[in-house]
């Protein structure tokens, strides 16, 4: 399975924009898609939105329209999330996840370790 | 939305009991059905999509059914490692949607 590799934790102030990174394994993520989705603490999963980088898609759920950005680096394997006009209730892991799917289906194979944003005045 | 719902919240059983696992979806969704495993301070694990197909390298006692709205994750003999939280996820309709997720702890 493709490992993926995550940056490392965060602490922003409100109102400032968090970037994130995952790195595939080999360098390539070839035909899937990486999701990125968080969970708050003590709270379940939630999908903010995905991109198969390959034929240059990208979904983004409704509810982080106008915030959040997801971006991908075909020549390094690389995807990346930018979440802008923080808040404290965006504390919260942070995770990508490859979609092995090249139709789009957004069921998940491999995961990144997670890397935790605080925000936090 | 489709929404998911998992019962029970959390369960309490003892290493080789058989624990099933039931998620339903508020419309049918064929069988776009996945089931991840959670431990604490851990990303999730992928271990059946499909409804019923195992993520390699998922051990065979665990087995995934059902279609439509009502679906299960049985471990047919559990193990001190399976343990975890289970969370169902919808991918039939756009945007995929979990499950509260089910606590499976020692009894």
């Amino acid at each position: 399975q493709v490992s993926l590799v995550q940056s490392g934790a965060e602490v922003k102030r409100p109102g400032t924009s968090v970037k994130v990174s995952c790195k595939a394994s080999g360098g390539t993520f070839g035909r899937s898609g990486i999701s990125w989705l968080r969970q708050a603490p003590g709270h379940g999963l939630e999908w903010m939105g995905g991109t198969i980088p390959f034929f240059g898609t990208i979904n983004s759920a409704q509810r982080f329209q106008g915030r959040v950005s997801i971006s991908a680096d075909e020549s390094t394997g690389t995807a990346y999330l930018d979440l802008s006009s923080l808040r404290a209730e965006d504390t919260a892991m942070y995770y990508c996840a490859r979609a092995p799917d090249p139709t789009g289906e957004y069921y998940f194979d491999s995961w990144g370790q997670g890397t935790l944003v605080t925000v936090s005045s | 939305d489709i929404q998911m719902t998992q019962s029970p919240s959390s369960l309490s059983a003892s290493v080789g009991d058989r624990v099933v696992l039931t998620c339903r979806a508020s419309q049918t969704i064929s069988n776009y059905v996945a089931w991840y495993q959670q431990k604490p301070e851990r990303s999730p694990k992928s271990l059946i999509f499909a409804a019923s197909s195992l993520q390699n390298g998922v051990p065979s006692r665990f087995s995934g059914n059902g279609s439509g709205t009502d679906f299960t994750l049985t471990i047919s003999s559990l193990q001190p490692e399976d343990f975890a939280t289970y969370y169902c996820q919808q991918y039939h309709s756009y945007p995929p949607i979990f499950g509260p997720g089910t606590k499976v702890d020692v009894k």
